[in-house]
């Protein structure tokens, strides 16, 4: 049973450019949701989806945005890249509210 | 928001020894979980336990709900255990992670 995929695994990418990353939930969970973690920190919730539609935000700005497929998979897209944005941003899923989220093994993005 | 602290910020132990993480959180919460964090980068999950208490092998967990705390038991630690514990608390929708614990078991 494949748990949660993300890729890619590792990205470089310039100030300014736009990324999206991608993430496909475990078999059976239809609700996604995105964190960000810094080095040395704690993962930060960025937003949760469910049935397609962004359900829950976190406080990250208006260029941060994604969007969940009929399929469930789901991608994060941001835009103008900053230095700042350089983290391990990791998808997690679970089945509506119930039980706990299973966390994939992140994309690791580096602003240069 | 929720309030997560965790402690302590950093533990060091011997093998075969044995540690309690602690968790508080700021409000009612309907989702808690335990994650260790691989030096990869990969969260895997230990517990979901928003109250009780579970097992498992050698960690055990319990939630106090009413007096929003919880504790992770590591019993006869190996250097396998080392890496990052978080405990991430919520309701619907969002969870909010503590800044973790960082254990290192050594030989």
């Amino acid at each position: 049973d494949a748990g949660v995929t993300q890729s890619p695994t590792h990205l470089i990418k310039t100030r300014g450019q736009q990324v999206t990353l991608r993430c496909s939930p475990k078999s059976g969970h239809d609700t996604v949701s995105w964190y960000q973690q810094a080095l040395g920190q704690g993962p930060q919730f960025i937003f949760q989806y469910y049935e397609e539609e962004e359900r829950q935000r976190g406080n990250f700005p208006d260029r941060f945005s994604g969007h969940q497929f009929p399929n469930y998979s789901s991608e994060l897209n941001v835009n103008a890249l900053l230095l700042g944005d350089s983290a391990l941003y990791l998808c997690a899923s679970r089945y509506r509210d119930f039980y706990g989220y299973t966390f994939g093994s992140g994309t690791r993005l580096t602003v240069v | 928001g929720i309030q997560v602290e965790q402690s302590p910020p950093d533990l060091i132990l011997q093998e075969g020894a044995n540690s309690t993480l602690r968790c508080n959180f700021s409000d009612s919460v309907n989702n808690l979980q335990w994650f260790h964090q691989n030096p990869w980068g990969q969260l895997i999950n230990l517990f979901y336990i928003p109250s009780g208490t579970k097992q498992n092998g050698r960690l055990s967990a319990t939630t106090v709900a009413t007096e929003r705390y919880s504790l992770l038991y590591i019993s006869s630690s190996q250097t396998t255990d080392s890496g990052v514990y978080f405990c991430a608390v919520g309701n619907a929708g969002k969870s909010t992670f503590g800044d973790g614990t960082t254990l290192t078991v050594k030989p």
